[in-house]
């Protein structure tokens, strides 16, 4: 059964940093690329970063380029979102996904539970 | 940038009626664009993958169609369980979800 936890969540102050992890079980982690997508509350779906299996290409939404690096150990099977300079704006649950690709194309098939992240003074 | 515009935000139904939700997509994106359902309190939920085809798991009242810029989700016999929020999703880009109100 595919599993990935999320932790590291909490409530931080503004220009305070936090480091995310998401813990994968029954798949190889290795061979899928990942992705973190945020969820503010009440409010909709945002895609944040990607990075690819072997960790060679990554990707940042403009909202948190610059101050937010994502990473991954596949010795550890874990995927990491290194989030500093955080902003009110920041405030939201953050989920990691895992990414299949077909012959042609990408879906995000399984998604975690979630780890909430509040900055606020 | 390709923009996901759902229609409509808001749907109250009731059990056993037939749901439709569209997905427009600002370009086209051949096949491109899954759906998910997302309960309160819950992550979401893959339940269309490539437009049409049904994720393992999913039952069978839910369906898929479409391609280009133009794609719907069908609930058929709606249930009280799928009282939920259905997102389309293409990419790096989310529609801006359709909740569904069971009365």
């Amino acid at each position: 059964e595919v599993q990935l936890v999320e932790s590291g969540g909490g409530l931080v102050q503004p220009g305070g940093s936090l480091r995310l992890s998401c813990a994968a079980s029954g798949f190889i982690f290795s061979s899928y690329n990942m992705n973190w997508v945020r969820q503010t509350p009440g409010k909709g779906l945002e895609w944040v970063s990607y990075i690819s299996s072997s960790s060679s290409t990554i990707y940042y939404a403009d909202s948190v380029k610059g101050r937010f690096t994502i990473s991954r150990d596949n010795a550890k099977n874990s995927l990491y979102l290194q989030m500093n300079s955080l902003t009110a704006e920041d405030t939201a649950v953050y989920y990691c996904a895992r990414e299949y690709c077909s012959s042609t194309s990408c879906v995000d098939d399984y998604w975690g539970q979630g780890t909430l992240v509040t900055v606020s003074s | 940038e390709i923009v996901l515009t759902q229609s409509p935000d808001f749907q109250s139904v009731t059990p056993k009626e037939k749901v439709t939700i569209t997905c427009r997509a600002s370009q086209s994106i051949g096949s491109n664009l899954h759906w998910y359902q997302q309960k309160p309190d819950q992550s979401p939920k893959l339940l269309i993958k490539y437009a049409s085809q049904s994720f393992s798991g999913v039952p069978s009242r839910f369906s898929g169609s479409g391609s280009g810029t133009d794609f719907t989700l069908t609930i058929n016999s709606l249930e009280a369980e799928d009282a939920a929020t259905y997102y389309c999703h293409q990419k790096y880009t989310f529609g801006q979800g359709t909740k569904l109100e069971i009365k």
